[in-house]
């Protein structure tokens, strides 16, 4: 089973909608990333976590230690969303300054 | 311009035949590193670099080298590649990575798509 799980794998939606893309994890962690794939391959840093919340424009990212989880919600999506959207985290331990990733989720937004 | 270039974007080569891909960053960051990319298998690192110096593996190490002898540059190193390494290769950069201060933005490379014949 992978440390980092993403859901759903992929999402396609409508132009306007409200996303949500989720990120479990099975280890204490000090910080969760969140990226962006373009279709051309590019890769983007989105957020940066270790606690509550964080909003950019359009995009909210948010974090739940307790519960091992954080979401990345889009707000009125548009087609220029679509791209692969990954998480990763980094361990708690000193020293230790391994990321380890999900899968990503793909996203279509449809016009 | 703040980036992370990577050079070669595009590479075919064959079974052992020694190469390098070059990392350079122009902001004066601490941490680098390198991934790889497989379909169905996500990035996943290969070796990162805290300074100077200053290596350590990362999740996937095997039939790859890396030095950090300056801080701008972070060369991966496939001494006898071989099919397997066939991927696409990524370098990213950060001032910090971690910790409590909600810091550490990652900056990545293009990326390098190396196919071993």
């Amino acid at each position: 089973k992978n440390e980092v799980e993403q859901s759903p794998q992929n999402l396609t939606a409508q132009e306007g909608e409200f996303i949500t893309i989720n990120c479990s994890y099975s280890v204490g962690i000090s910080a969760l990333h969140w990226l962006q794939q373009h279709p051309g391959g590019g890769i983007v840093s989105l957020f940066m976590l270790s606690s509550g919340k964080k909003k950019h424009g359009r995009l909210i990212a948010t974090i739940n230690i307790q519960e091992k989880h954080s979401s990345l919600h889009i707000t009125a999506s548009h087609p220029r969303d679509s791209a692969v959207y990954i998480c990763a985290v980094k361990g708690v331990d000193f020293g230790n300054e391994k990321l380890t990733f999900g899968t990503g989720t793909r996203l279509t937004i449809i016009p | 311009e703040a980036q992370v270039t990577q050079n070669p974007r595009y590479l075919i080569t064959v079974t052992g035949k020694k190469l390098t891909v070059t990392c350079s960053q122009n902001m004066n960051h601490e941490y680098m590193s390198w991934y790889r990319q497989d379909p169905g298998l996500g990035l996943r690192q290969i070796y990162y670099s805290m300074n100077v110096e200053v290596t350590d593996k990362g999740d996937v190490p095997e039939g790859y080298k890396v030095s950090r002898k300056e801080k701008r540059n972070f060369p991966l190193i496939l001494e006898s590649p071989s099919p397997n390494q066939t991927s696409l290769y990524f370098c990213a950069s950060s001032l910090r990575i971690g910790g409590f201060a909600n810091t550490g933005e990652l900056f990545f490379g293009e990326g390098s798509r190396l196919t071993v014949l």
